[in-house]
């Protein structure tokens, strides 16, 4: 089983649906990452979280919002999508036992076309 | 302020030449770590090696090496005995001490030909 899961991996919505995109993890890490990748922009990070308590906002809050449910799971929303958030979105786990060695390890991504 | 930057927007190399992706970057940190990512078409991101920036010698993982030039501020991937499998979107990317995330280039696209 993948240490990184994302629900759903594809989705289509309409302009000013609000929808959820969920990721599970498996590695015991306390740091989640939500980032989006639009062509020729590589990725950008949208919301990040240090432990359960914790949750900082990114180079693109703007348009969603996260929950981190659990250790395990952090949620990404948008509260009325729009059709320039139509992204590829990845969460990343990392830890810090390595210090600076923070690798992250992302789920297989979710494709998301907003209408 | 942090950056990365990868000046390649696309690559092609022959099947089973060398070919050298490359990652500059800025920083006033001397503690900091460089990541190199692939994507391939199917979407997802693989860790493919990493340099710490106290390391002394360069990083290897297989066909893949890091050419880390620390006074240059340069850590570009080399990928030896290119495959037709190695296309794909190269991502070079900064970590930092303290509680500060990764920082990604926008990529390279590299593409192998027969």
């Amino acid at each position: 089983d993948a240490d990184v899961t994302q629900t759903p991996r594809n989705r289509i919505t309409k302009t000013g649906k609000r929808i959820m995109l969920e990721c599970s993890q498996t590695k015991g890490h306390d740091r989640m990452y939500w980032y989006r990748q639009d062509p020729g922009l590589g990725l950008r990070l949208i919301y990040y979280s240090f432990d359960v308590k914790d949750i900082n906002k990114g180079e693109i809050s703007d348009g969603y919002s996260v929950s981190r449910q659990a250790q395990a799971k952090f949620s990404l929303s948008l509260e009325s999508a729009i059709p320039n958030q139509t992204a590829l979105y990845f969460c990343a786990t990392s830890d810090l036992t390595g210090g600076v060695q923070e690798t992250q390890y992302f789920g297989p991504g979710t494709r998301l076309l907003v209408l | 302020a942090q950056k990365i930057t990868q000046t390649q927007p696309g690559m092609f190399v022959q099947e089973k030449e060398a070919v050298t992706l490359d990652c500059t970057y800025d920083t006033s940190d001397q503690s900091y770590g460089l990541f190199w990512y692939k994507q391939p078409s199917s979407g997802e991101m693989i860790f493919l090696i990493y340099q710490g920036s106290y390391d002394e010698q360069n990083a290897t993982e297989g066909r893949y090496s890091l050419n880390f030039q620390k006074a240059r501020k340069s850590a570009n991937l080399v990928i030896s005995a290119s495959q037709l499998g190695d296309s794909a979107m190269y991502f070079c990317a900064m970590s930092f001490s303290g509680n500060t995330p990764l920082v990604f280039g926008k990529g390279t696209r590299l593409s192998v030909i027969a």
